[in-house]
């Protein structure tokens, strides 16, 4: 089976553009989360996702959003771009919404971002 | 809120040592607790979980780790390390409140083996 899929591997954007990654979750897995990594750090939360709801949110400004779509795909949205959006964006899927149990998270290769 | 605290970022050892990361986590009951390694270029992978149960947790890679309640810890060893664990370690839990799809990462280990 395929694992977590995100597009693109790379990319790079301007001051002030915007920008939308995309992940596919593993089949059957309904929830999808977001995580910023920035060089050096570990993974910070940013958004959760489980039946096309908004289950949790990470202390990221409004700049960032997010949804999922009817086949549990998912994209980040992140507007008026700044040099400290530049990190490796991480998306990782469960079976879970992680209240009713603790599926485990399987994370995708990321989305490497940088921003001039 | 869960908070956990990698000690070191930065560990070195020979090929064939022992490894040893350690985590130590804050709150008042027994969290939930996670390693992942990620290599370089690449997304994190799941190593152990502790949830409930044995305190002794086997993962893949010949890893284990055991959770320490009277300790707060969840330190990571492996009896003889390969050239092949070089690579990011990162310690992990979930808020209490909030679930497991929510976790909060330690700032990471890289663990670096010399021949």
């Amino acid at each position: 089976d395929a694992g977590v899929t995100q597009s693109p591997t790379h990319l790079i954007k301007t001051r002030g553009q915007q920008v939308t990654l995309r992940c596919s979750p593993i089949s059957g897995h309904k929830s999808v989360s977001w995580y910023q990594q920035v060089l050096g750090q570990g993974p910070q939360f940013i958004f959760q996702y489980y039946e096309k709801e908004e289950r949790g949110r990470g202390n990221f400004p409004d700049r960032f959003s997010a949804r999922q779509f009817p086949n549990y795909s998912s994209e980040l949205n992140v507007n008026a771009l700044l040099l400290g959006d530049s990190a490796l964006y991480l998306c990782a899927s469960s079976l879970d919404n992680g209240l009713a149990g603790l599926g485990t998270q399987y994370f995708g290769p990321g989305t490497r971002l940088t921003v001039l | 809120a869960q908070s956990v605290t990698q000690l070191g970022s930065h560990v070195s050892v020979s090929e064939g040592a022992l490894v040893l990361l350690r985590c130590n986590y804050s709150s008042s009951v027994p969290p939930y607790l996670f390693w992942y390694v990620q290599y370089p270029n690449q997304g994190l992978q799941l190593l152990l979980k502790y949830t409930t149960g044995a305190t002794l947790v086997k993962g893949i890679n010949g890893f284990e780790a055991e959770f320490k309640k009277s300790e707060t810890s969840f330190h990571l060893t492996k009896p003889s390390a390969h050239m092949s664990d070089a690579a990011e370690y990162f310690c992990a839990a979930p808020p209490r409140a909030q679930g497991a799809q929510k976790l909060v990462f330690g700032q990471g280990t890289r663990l670096t083996i010399n021949p």
